[in-house]
This record gives structure tokens, sequence and C-alpha cells, in this order.
């Protein structure tokens, strides 16, 4: 079964960076996930894909200050120089042929 | 610019039936799969389902918890999807999103939501 598994929360301070993970079932080490950006009370936004030999490719729009990387199962979003903006919900999103799931989301907070 | 714009949500009695639609813009809407994502009230995303583009064989696949409840159908002429929601529960209670992607390639693009309350 095709998951995905995000902590539920994370902090970090001002101008400080964060990185945030997102595991994949172990069968589906390889695939590729996204990262989407819902901050309070907004519809989510796209950030970036992020592939398994750790390439991202960002939506457009997306500072440099966010970018995704890659080891075994886990993807990573790191985001350098936080901002207050940039407290949210960051959810991992993957897809199959015939299936997207979701991660449960991580709730950033900028302190 | 890509815009996703859903409407017909409201508020219906469990039981009831509802079809929110999805006009879309700023894309070959022939050729994009789209994918209805659903929030309920404090917790986080959901897939629902998704409308296959016709040269990915113009399917549609859904979600265990609407499967045969829910059914997503196109109008590639109108640039519209449909969700068409049957025998809805209170815990079909959410904001209801229209995304676009396509075969191979993550969410990109998000609307802006419609409401759906389940409620006596």
């Amino acid at each position: 079964q095709l998951v995905l598994t995000q902590s539920p929360s994370a902090s970090a301070s001002l101008g400080a960076s964060v990185k945030l993970t997102c595991t994949l079932s172990s069968e589906h080490s390889r695939y590729a996930i996204a990262w989407h950006q819902q901050q309070p009370e907004k519809g989510p936004r796209y950030l970036m894909k992020v592939n398994d030999d750790g390439s991202h490719e960002k939506g457009d729009g997306i500072p440099d200050r966010f970018s995704g990387s890659s080891s075994g199962a886990e993807r990573y979003l790191t985001i350098t120089s936080l901002q207050s903006e940039d407290e949210a919900d960051y959810y991992c999103q993957t897809w199959g042929s015939d299936i997207r799931v979701f991660g449960g989301g991580t709730k950033l907070t900028v302190l | 610019e890509v815009q996703l714009v859903e409407s017909g949500g409201g508020l219906v009695k469990p039981g009831g039936s509802l079809r929110l639609s999805c006009a879309a813009s700023g894309f070959i809407f022939k050729k994009a799969w789209l994918t209805w994502v659903r929030q309920a009230p404090g917790r986080g995303l959901e897939w629902v389902g998704h409308s296959k583009s016709a040269t990915d064989g113009g399917t549609a696949d859904y979600a265990a918890p609407v499967k045969g409840r829910f059914t997503i159908s196109r109008d590639d002429s109108k640039n519209t999807v449909y969700l068409q929601m049957n025998s809805l529960k209170t815990e079909d209670t959410a904001v209801y999103y229209c995304t676009k992607d396509r075969y191979g390639e993550p969410i990109h693009e998000w609307g802006q939501g419609t409401v759906v309350t389940v409620s006596s």
C-alpha cells in the first residue's frame, strides 16, 4: 500500500532553516513526491516535485529559499531564512496510475 | 494563467445529492487529468478521485470512502469537470478542491475550493 508519513508538527525561529521529512512506504521508495503549502485559511498551492535522485522542480514563483532533496525513501523540504508567512501546513503527495496519496501534513510554526 | 473555479457547494441533508462543477481555463483541458481533493474541518487533504484525459483512457478512479457514491465526469467541449455526490454522509462534509495534474505528474494547480456541508 502506497503510504506517505509526515511528522505532525515542526518549529523553527524566524530567519533560521528547517527541514521537513516525508517518508514513502518501503516498497515505493523510488517514487517521486510533491510538496504543497497551505497557509492559514487559504487553499493549498504547489511548491515543487522531488525525485528519488534528489532533483527538484519548483512551481512558478516559488522563492529560492525553498528546496527539495531525497535520501532513500525519505523526501525533504528545506526552507531557509524562515519568514512569518512560511508558517503553514505542508503536505507531501505522490501518485500511481490510478491513485493519488497525501501525507498527513506537517504544521510548521515560525517562532 | 491557469484558473480552476469550483461551484455548487452548499448544505445538504444526509442521504442527499449534490453536484459540484469546476470550470477550467488557461491550459489544454482535454490533455489534463482533473482531480478532486477534499479537506474535512481541521483535517488534512484527502484524494477523492480523478478523471483521466481521453488519450490516457478517459476513465475515472475513486478513493475507497466514496467509491460507488461519487461519480466524476468531464465535458471537454466546456472545459468543465463535475463531481456528482450521492448518498451523502456527514463525514463527507469538507472543502472540495478541483486540481489539475496529468499522467506521471503531481498536482500542479489548485482551485479555491467549495464548501459542502452534510447535516440534518
